[in-house]
């Protein structure tokens, strides 16, 4: 079974603190991806990869960029951290080349920026 | 740009009746259509999906329809039990890449028993 983790539940910053969110998967997937989770906004795209030192912009990358050295770790970075980046996020991975297959969560990473 | 809209926000049912939502897509190459299901705390999980050259897919309890023409798809899941209280997000493919998705808002599910 894919597991995709995230490397901490809850997160506390200060505004302008400069925020790294991790993730690892272990199934090899090339693709990978970081979402932001807002209630009445659902899942928006944050920043996706689609193989090792490859991105690309979603939909809502300001103030946010990221890191893929190793294949398996996705590293999302707040550059500055704000109050409005204060959200659940969701790091997701998927094998790439095979149509049709299930984006693999993490459990999400609760980040409050005070 | 691409959106989808999902409907309703909140739902609630008695254990036993159906419940229905709805999405609609604005992409009209979007091809491939996944219902995920995220339980309090937990992770979003893929509960049912639907290609675009199909108009109904059904699995137990839970079933997904697609209208291509008017660019909408509903789930469906009839006699509803406690377990399916949930948020439930429906998303679309942008275009043909079924690896990247458009997630609607969701719908909060609550099942009174």
């Amino acid at each position: 079974d894919v597991k995709v983790t995230q490397s901490s539940r809850y997160l506390v910053k200060r505004t302008g603190e400069k925020v790294f969110l991790e993730c690892v998967q272990d199934m090899d997937h090339e693709n990978m991806f970081w979402y932001r989770q807002d209630p009445g906004l659902g899942l928006r795209l944050i920043y996706f990869s689609y193989d090792v030192k490859m991105k690309e912009k979603g939909d809502i990358p300001e103030g946010y960029s990221v890191s893929r050295e190793k294949k398996e770790r996705f590293s999302l970075i707040l550059e500055s951290a704000s109050t409005n980046q204060t959200s659940m996020y969701l790091c997701a991975s998927i094998v790439s080349g095979k149509d049709f297959s299930p984006l693999h969560f993490g459990n999400g990473t609760r980040l409050t920026v005070t | 740009g691409e959106n989808v809209e999902q409907h309703p926000s909140t739902l609630s049912v008695q254990e036993g009746d159906s419940a229905v939502i709805k999405c609609t897509y604005s992409d009209s190459a979007s091809n491939y259509f996944p219902w995920y299901k995220q339980e309090l705390g937990k992770r979003p999980q893929l509960i049912i999906d639907i290609r675009s050259n199909v108009g109904e897919k059904k699995d137990q309890r839970i079933a997904v329809t697609l209208n291509k023409t008017a660019k909408h798809f509903s789930l469906h899941i009839t006699e509803t039990q406690p377990e399916d209280s949930a948020v439930y997000f429906c998303a679309a493919s942008r275009g043909g890449a079924t690896n990247k998705l458009i997630f609607g808002t969701g719908t909060l599910l609550a099942v009174q028993p």
